[in-house]
């Protein structure tokens, strides 16, 4: 069964620190790999997405992620976090071509803490 | 820029009542979506709508029903309000693989 999995709940990192959200993914082929952040009281906004090409992405807010093929995984990174980052993050995917958001699969969620 | 709007960011239920959410957007979408999200379950889509007058089922549909009478507004009701369904909906649309969410209903069932 297609499945998403964001191993950590909750993360805590100082502010400055860097930072690296998972996301694997169990799918048949290669999907089109989104994540997605939801700051308090807000509805998910668009990080970045990766449909193909270079595995490295860069996305808004100075965050990026990388697409490992032989892991199935999508791994989000910023290397200094700033309070403003605290949020929920969500990796989503979806089959290629399908892009409708009635076929995407959201992971569960990581909730993301930033110490001053 | 309204982009997607919720009413009401808040609602709080007894057993048995009855609601709807409202959902409007203003960006001329085909596609929108109802979903509910539930501490370590992500979002999971309940109905949605691939355009004007249509609609069908997601994931979790059961005790829900949808409306889309006209394209910007997308209704999503509860007949017979259950503490199950206490929970966070999001309404979005959806334009290729862009999806705009929003803020957010924060319904609790007592």
């Amino acid at each position: 069964a297609q499945s998403v999995t964001q191993p950590d709940i909750h993360i805590t990192v100082s502010e400055g620190a860097s930072l690296e959200l998972r996301c694997n993914y169990s799918y048949g082929a290669t999907p089109y790999l989104f994540w997605y952040v939801q700051s308090p009281g807000q509805g998910l906004q668009l990080l970045l997405k990766y449909f193909s090409g270079d595995t490295l992405v860069q996305g808004i807010k100075g965050f990026e992620a990388e697409f490992k093929r032989s892991q199935s995984s999508f791994n989000l990174r910023k290397p200094s976090v700033h309070w403003s980052d605290a949020a929920e993050y969500f990796c989503a995917v979806v089959a290629p071509m399908k892009t409708s958001y009635d076929k995407v699969i959201f992971g569960p969620g990581t909730s993301l803490s930033v110490i001053p | 820029n309204a982009g997607v709007t919720q009413t009401p960011k808040f609602r709080v239920l007894k057993t048995g009542q009855s609601m709807t959410l409202l959902c409007a957007q203003d960006m001329n979408h085909e596609y929108m979506y109802w979903y509910r999200q539930d501490p370590g379950m992500g979002l999971r889509l309940i109905h949605y709508s691939v355009g004007e007058g249509t609609t069908a089922k997601g994931e979790v549909p059961d005790g829900y029903n949808v409306s889309r009478l006209k394209k910007q507004n997308f209704l999503l009701g509860l007949e017979s309000a259950a503490p199950s369904q206490t929970s966070v909906y999001f309404c979005a649309s959806s334009y290729g693989d862009l999806a705009f969410f929003g803020q957010g209903t924060r319904l609790t069932v007592v």
